[in-house]
């Protein structure tokens, strides 16, 4: 079937304005992860869902980030009150949440710039 | 402070050779590593994996050495392919409650030249 899928591919924003990003994760995954890639850096863990236990946010930067995942499959990833600090690429994960070792797969993300 | 560390931005190898990837490691609890590759405009694809309790994983023209002592661990390509150039990003785990948080290092672009 079909990869995780990301939307929008691009997106271009003012700052102080409100985005949100959407992640489609691979069917019959119950694990979800979002993740960032700022310029010239590696990937930063940002927020985790697992079925229906509460999501770890404890990579989330700040309070303007929040993330929501409706139904067990799409997530939305919301920043609200956008700084430039914020352009970055967002990365979405999915896995099978399976014991031992467990490969996430990409999206192939959303590049966010923040003018 | 960076807990994986790829301190090669770069590296350009010729078709055929070999290329050597490195990472190294802060965190001791680390005991799962990974390493993922990247195309332009494509999410990092999972390449191939080892547990701490091994020293080598292969998989055709991948193979994986952790050295646990050092903390490092490397990506041997042979032969390399100019389809394998792209971004390689070493990943790390700890097992336990956080399991699935990945720490990534920040990349070694490959260049395999024809």
């Amino acid at each position: 079937g079909a990869g995780v899928s990301q939307s929008p591919s691009n997106k271009v924003t003012e700052k102080g304005k409100d985005v949100e990003l959407r992640c489609d994760p691979i069917s019959g995954h119950t694990a979800l992860y979002w993740y960032r890639q700022s310029l010239g850096q590696g990937l930063e863990f940002l927020i985790y869902f697992q079925g229906n236990s509460a999501p770890d946010k404890s990579g989330l930067p700040s309070d303007r980030f929040s993330a929501e995942r409706t139904g067990g499959s799409v997530s939305t990833l919301t920043i609200q009150r956008t700084q430039q600090e914020d352009s970055a690429v967002y990365l979405c994960a999915s896995s099978l949440a399976l014991a031992g070792t467990d490969t996430q797969y990409f999206g192939p993300g959303t590049r966010l710039t923040v003018l | 402070d960076q807990q994986v560390k790829q301190n090669s931005p770069s590296l350009s190898v010729q078709e055929g050779r070999i290329s050597i990837l490195n990472c190294d490691y802060t965190n001791s609890m680390f005991d799962y590593f990974l390493w993922y590759k990247k195309y332009p405009a494509e999410g990092p694809t999972f390449l191939i994996s080892i547990s701490s309790i091994k020293d080598k994983n292969e998989d055709g023209r991948f193979t994986v050495f952790l050295n646990k002592s050092a903390k490092h661990l490397s990506l041997h390509i042979v032969p390399s392919q100019p389809g394998d150039s792209a971004v390689y990003f070493c990943a790390a785990s700890a097992r336990g409650g956080s399991n699935y948080k990945l720490t990534f290092g920040k990349g070694t672009l490959l260049t395999v030249n024809p």
